[in-house]
């Protein structure tokens, strides 16, 4: 089953405990990205990765960090975790988008983490 | 910058009516895709119903169906025969050709009353 999927699913930490969200997708997908989700504001989008080894801010990337040694993987690093960064993540991915071709610019979401710090 | 704009937070329907959600964006790309999103209880975000922008004939997927007015920059969707599982947040999302991410609008919440 085509999946991207995330852990942990829900987690309670306190400020400035580093942590890591993981994200794997089995659809051999090139691009991957992760978003957050808070009340009144939609999805913004933290980082994004177009392929391996390939990573580059979002719109809200203040407080953390992301790598991509693997095509399958995108972990969301978070140094030192603050209150304002209590959320609800979302891990996506897509093939790289090509013209013409709209199933490739579908962009698959994780079940989602949510995060609270305290 | 591209914005999705969401202008009823709230919707209501009677189950088995029609039901339409309402989103309107700006770009000045001429080649996009739009989404129409849905987000029940459990959080999870699934893909409801996709228009390619260089296609003029609305999408449709069963119940779901768009109304895409691209000179006016609208996206509607509309929900037939409404069911109970059919409540939840639908969020309209904007991707620009190549484009690295979806812009979403606010969210309308949909309630299905009995």
């Amino acid at each position: 089953e085509a999946q991207v999927t995330q852990n942990p699913r829900y987690l309670i930490t306190v400020t400035g405990k580093k942590l890591t969200v993981t994200c794997s997708q089995n659809m051999n997908h090139e691009y991957m990205s992760w978003y957050r989700q808070d009340p009144g504001l939609g999805l913004r989008q933290i980082y994004y990765s177009m392929n391996v080894e390939v990573t580059d801010k979002g719109d809200v990337p203040e407080g953390y960090k992301v790598s991509r040694k693997e095509k399958r993987n995108f972990p969301l690093i978070l140094e030192s975790p603050s209150p304002n960064q209590t959320s609800l993540y979302f891990c996506a991915s897509s093939p790289t988008p090509l013209p013409g071709q709209g199933s490739g610019n579908t962009i698959y979401f994780g079940e989602g983490s949510w995060l609270t710090v305290v | 910058a591209q914005t999705v704009t969401q202008s009823q937070p709230e919707m209501s329907v009677q189950e088995a009516e029609t039901v339409t959600l309402s989103c309107t964006y700006d770009t000045s790309e001429s080649d996009y895709y739009l989404f129409w999103y849905k987000q029940p209880p459990s959080r999870q975000m699934i893909l409801v119903i996709r228009q390619e922008a260089y296609k003029q004939q609305n999408a449709t997927e069963n119940r779901f169906s768009v109304n895409f007015q691209k000179a006016a920059k609208s996206f509607s969707l509309k929900i037939s025969d409404s069911q109970l599982g059919d409540a939840a947040m639908y969020f309209c999302a904007y991707r620009g050709q190549g484009a690295q991410k979806l812009v979403f609008g606010q969210g309308t919440r949909l309630t299905i009353n009995p």
